[in-house]
């Protein structure tokens, strides 16, 4: 399937700090999904993004989906430690999801 | 609601042995799938299915085998257990009217084979 490289692998945050991971991809996507998994738990759907220049907000956390839609982002304002865990994008690829290998945030209090 | 329930949740292998790992959904879901994810990797697609009797095969297939005899079933089965499958398995499964809906995962299962 398609590759998409996720930057950074890994972000140190102190609490209050803002956190973006960047989604890339080589090749035109349709949509894109975001998922969060806590420590030592599954993955949790977050969103999808279908449209080019989409933009969509969820209390603190940002998503935004590139103009050529190959490149996505997952901004997170003034984390909390609650923001701790693992996000992944996850473009189609045929009938599955092409889950990237995912940027890992730890919030210090 | 249950949601996907997987079993078990732990598990220990010797090098050699075979098991199966039982996925179950109860959203009346068409499509289920099996990733397995190791450390730094993400999650890797093994099998999927999209539907009823259906099959295919994903991105890492070698040394497992599936079955979806039942809609609300997805098992996955290793036959001789490698060490190179220790890993946490998670199955999960989506609606069928789009095949690139929401995925709802199953709370995963570990595994060490030794």
């Amino acid at each position: 399937g398609q590759q998409v490289m996720q930057i950074p692998q890994y972000q140190h945050v102190q609490e209050g700090e803002d956190f973006t991971t960047y989604c890339n991809s080589s090749t035109t996507l349709s949509n894109i999904q975001w998922y969060k998994q806590r420590p030592g738990g599954h993955p949790v759907f977050l969103i999808q993004l279908v449209k080019s220049g989409e933009v969509k907000k969820q209390k603190r956390l940002t998503f935004q989906f590139g103009e050529a839609k190959k490149n996505s982002s997952l901004h997170i304002t003034a984390t909390q430690t609650t923001d701790v865990g693992t996000y992944f994008c996850a473009p189609p690829s045929g009938y599955a999801l092409n889950f990237g290998k995912g940027t890992s945030l730890l919030v210090t209090p | 609601n249950a949601g996907v329930t997987q079993t078990p949740k732990f598990r220990v292998l010797k090098t050699g042995q075979s098991m199966t790992l039982l996925c179950a959904q109860d959203m009346n879901h068409e499509y289920m799938y099996w990733y397995r994810q190791d450390p730094g990797m993400g999650l890797r697609l093994i099998h999927y299915s999209v539907g009823e009797g259906t099959t295919a095969k994903g991105e890492v297939p070698d040394g497992y085998n599936v079955s979806r005899l039942k809609k609300q079933n997805f098992l996955l089965g290793l036959e001789s257990a490698a060490p190179s499958q220790t890993s946490v398995y998670f199955c999960a499964s989506s609606y069928s009217n789009s095949p690139n809906t929401e995925a709802f995962f199953g709370q995963g299962t570990r595994l060490t084979v030794v």
